[in-house]
């Protein structure tokens, strides 16, 4: 089955204590994508990666890392998580054409609490 | 910097009704624009994805409509269902993805 998956699914920690959240798709594409989701603010783009070793900051890369070294991987990495990254938080990947990206395909979420 | 505004934010119908979501956009010069559905606490689900030279793209009971130089697209759902009850988002594709508040939808049994 075509999918999107994210790891751990609900996560609480603590301010200042390095975390990372898995995603994988197993549909060899080369566009994938981190973002966030909070109330008011709708979704908004974290970071991006274009294929492997290539990725890029999006809207509100502040506080986040990312790596691309392999096509179906891309984790997110909260160095220092701060009360303020508490968000619900979606990868995503789809097909890229060399102009855009096709269809997106989400994984099913991360809710993260900072306390 | 691209803005995408999504009206209005919340809509109930009967059951039967036909709705109609709105989804405007600042810059015109996008590759494609997807509507997705998001389920309270779930992820994104892909509906539809009209590239920017198309007019228009249906699935079942879904049409989307895209009129790229007024910078507008509009969902159709025909004949709703209790189970189209959920939040709706339109997201427009020029170098990346830039997403609506969507509009929350409730259909009455």
């Amino acid at each position: 089955e075509a999918q999107v998956t994210q790891n751990p699914r609900y996560l609480i920690t603590v301010t200042g204590k390095k975390l990372t959240v898995t995603c994988s798709q197993n549909m060899n594409h080369e566009y994938m994508s981190w973002y966030r989701q909070d109330p008011g603010l709708g979704l908004r783009q974290i970071y991006y990666s274009m294929n492997v070793e290539v990725t890029d900051k999006g809207d509100v890369p502040e506080g986040y890392k990312v790596s691309r070294k392999e096509k179906r991987n891309f984790p997110l990495i909260l160095e220092s998580p701060s009360p303020n990254q508490t968000s619900l938080y979606f990868c995503a990947s789809s097909l890229y054409t060399g102009t855009s990206q096709e269809t997106q395909y989400f994984g099913p979420g991360t809710r993260l609490l900072v306390l | 910097k691209q803005e995408v505004t999504q009206i209005p934010a919340a809509l109930s119908v009967p059951e039967g009704e036909n709705l109609v979501l709105n989804c405007s956009f600042t810059d015109s010069a996008i590759y494609n624009l997807q509507w997705f559905r998001q389920d309270p606490g779930k992820g994104l689900t892909s509906l539809l994805l009209i590239q920017s030279s198309q007019r228009e793209q249906t699935s079942g009971r879904l049409n989307a409509s895209l009129d790229k130089s007024s910078g507008r697209s509009t969902l159709y759902i025909a004949a709703s269902q209790p189970g189209d009850s959920a939040t709706y988002l339109c997201a427009v594709n020029d170098y990346k993805l830039s997403f609506g508040a969507g509009t929350t939808v409730t259909v009455r049994a």
